[in-house]
């Protein structure tokens, strides 16, 4: 039962532009939301997070965006550049639990 | 720079076989957690420890058990090996900040043949 769904395989954004990534979540229980980049041959690197007392949460050229109601997060990545091709995974967690519930990821691709 | 290492790299193990995988870090982390990822898959949770006691554990049989020693590093298991094992196994460690930002290793490329 995928609790955390990411339902764009892939992205292509040219340089310079904004990339939005989506994230829609099922259980209302979840009170924490984080971002994940992952380059190959590598473990995923933490980079944003949002608690769902906020609605969203800036780091430099990154922001997240939390949907309670519709369940429904997303991250903007403005401007977009090379480096950031990767794989953006989002993950979900309750307070009182110990369990990261994560979605299959979406490849971005920053065309030059 | 977190400096979590996971050996072996790769490893190729035959059905029914038991297999190990090891996770250490440069510094302490009392939370160690491991994920199972297929391909095309995000992580799969199958278990946390916390000071060496196992602290949840996703859907995953008891042939996948785990251990960790007191100075912080983390063995994963797993026994009787079948086909679908065949994944991406991530260990990921907490800093001393707040457990919400999990630390990933580069993984252990386990194929089961």
């Amino acid at each position: 039962d995928q609790q955390v769904k990411q339902n764009s395989p892939s992205l292509s954004v040219q340089e310079g532009r904004i990339s939005i990534l989506n994230c829609d979540y099922t259980n209302s229980m979840f009170d924490y939301f984080l971002w994940y980049k992952k380059y190959p041959a590598e473990g995923p690197t933490f980079l944003i997070s949002i608690s769902s007392i906020k609605d969203k949460n800036e780091d430099g050229r990154f922001t997240v965006f939390l949907n309670k109601s519709a369940k429904h997060l997303s991250l903007h990545i403005v401007p977009s550049q090379p480096g950031d091709s990767a794989v953006y995974f989002c993950a979900a967690m309750k307070y009182t639990g110990n369990q990261f519930y994560f979605g299959t990821g979406t490849s971005l691709t920053v065309i030059p | 720079e977190t400096g979590v290492t996971q050996s072996p790299t790769h490893l190729i193990k035959t059905r029914g076989q038991q297999v190990t995988l090891r996770c250490s870090s440069q510094s302490g982390h009392n939370t160690v957690s491991w994920y199972q990822q297929a391909l095309g898959q995000g992580p799969q949770f199958i278990f946390q420890y916390y000071r060496e006691e196992e602290n949840g554990r996703g859907n995953f049989p008891p042939r996948f058990s785990g251990l960790q020693f007191p100075n912080y590093s983390s063995e994963l298991n797993v026994n009787a090996l079948e086909l679908d094992d065949s994944a991406l196994y991530l260990c990921a460690l907490t800093t001393g900040g707040g457990f919400y930002e999990q630390y990933f290793g580069p993984g252990t490329r386990l194929t089961v043949t």
